[in-house]
C-alpha cells in the first residue's frame, strides 16, 4: 500500500513569490491535514480537509490556503512568501482522524 | 498556557533501561492521544495511540493515560540505540475534532 506522497521534496523560492505543494493521501483516506514544522515552533497545524471541505483551520495568515480534490489529493498554497515561511511542510492522511495520521516525507521549503 | 507540553530534553538513558516520556495537555475535551517518533531528517511516525484511562502496551512500548490529571506518558522498556529520536505527543482537539495538536517533542538518546 503506497504511503502519503508529497511533491516536491525540496523547494527554493524568493521572497514575494508564491508556491504550491501537493499531497496524495493513502488510498481510501479521506482526511488530509497539513502541518508546518520549524525548529522553534515544532509542528503547527495549518488546516484539515475531508471530502473536499475544510473542516479545521489553524492560526496562520490568509496567505496560507489549501484545497482538496474529489480524489482526496490536496494542495496547499502560500502566496507572497516571507523568509519566516521557510520550514518543513508535512501532509498527513487518515481514514478516520481518531486513529491517528500517517505523515508524508514532507516538502522542505526555503525562502531566500 | 500551551495546549500540549513536553519536556524538551534531551533525555539520555543507557541501553536496556526504561525511558519515560511525559506529556500534559490543557483541553479536558480531548479524547484521543498519540505518540509519534521522529528520527532526525524524517517525518513523524505513529507508534501508539490511547483513548481510555489506564495503560496500553504494544511490545516494548506502554502508553499511560490519566484524564483526571490531563497527563499522558510513554514508557519504552529495554531501550535500544535505535530508539534515539524525538518523541512527539499529540492530542486531538476539542469535541473529537480531527485537528491534532502536537507538543514540541522530547529528544531521547539511548547510549550503547
Amino acid at each position: 500500500k503506497a504511503g502519503v506522497t508529497q511533491t516536491p521534496r525540496y523547494l527554493i523560492k524568493t521572497r514575494g513569490q508564491q508556491v504550491t505543494l501537493s499531497c496524495s493521501p493513502i488510498s481510501g483516506h479521506r482526511s488530509v491535514s497539513w502541518y508546518q514544522q520549524t525548529p522553534g515552533q515544532g509542528l503547527q497545524f495549518l488546516f484539515e480537509y475531508f471530502s473536499e471541505t475544510q473542516r479545521n483551520k489553524g492560526n496562520f495568515p490568509g496567505r496560507f490556503s489549501g484545497r482538496q480534490f474529489s480524489n482526496s489529493r490536496s494542495e496547499m498554497n502560500v502566496s507572497t512568501l516571507e523568509l519566516g515561511d521557510s520550514a518543513l511542510y508535512l501532509c498527513a492522511s487518515s481514514a478516520y482522524g481518531n486513529y491517528g495520521y500517517t505523515f508524508g516525507s514532507g516538502t522542505r521549503l526555503t525562502v531566500v | 498556557q500551551k495546549e500540549v507540553e513536553q519536556n524538551s530534553g534531551p533525555l539520555s538513558v543507557p541501553e536496556g533501561a526504561i525511558a519515560s516520556l511525559n506529556c500534559t495537555y490543557s483541553d479536558r475535551g480531548s479524547q484521543s492521544f498519540f505518540w509519534y517518533r521522529q528520527y532526525s531528517g524524517k517525518s513523524p511516525e505513529l507508534i501508539m495511540f490511547i483513548y481510555s484511562n489506564g495503560d496500553k502496551e504494544d511490545g516494548r512500548f506502554t502508553a499511560q493515560l490519566n484524564k483526571a490529571s490531563q497527563y499522558v506518558s510513554l514508557l519504552i522498556r529495554d531501550s535500544q540505540p535505535s530508539d534515539s529520536a524525538t518523541y512527539l505527543c499529540a492530542v486531538n482537539g476539542q469535541g473529537g475534532s480531527e485537528k491534532l495538536v502536537f507538543g514540541k517533542g522530547t529528544k531521547l538518546t539511548v547510549n550503547p
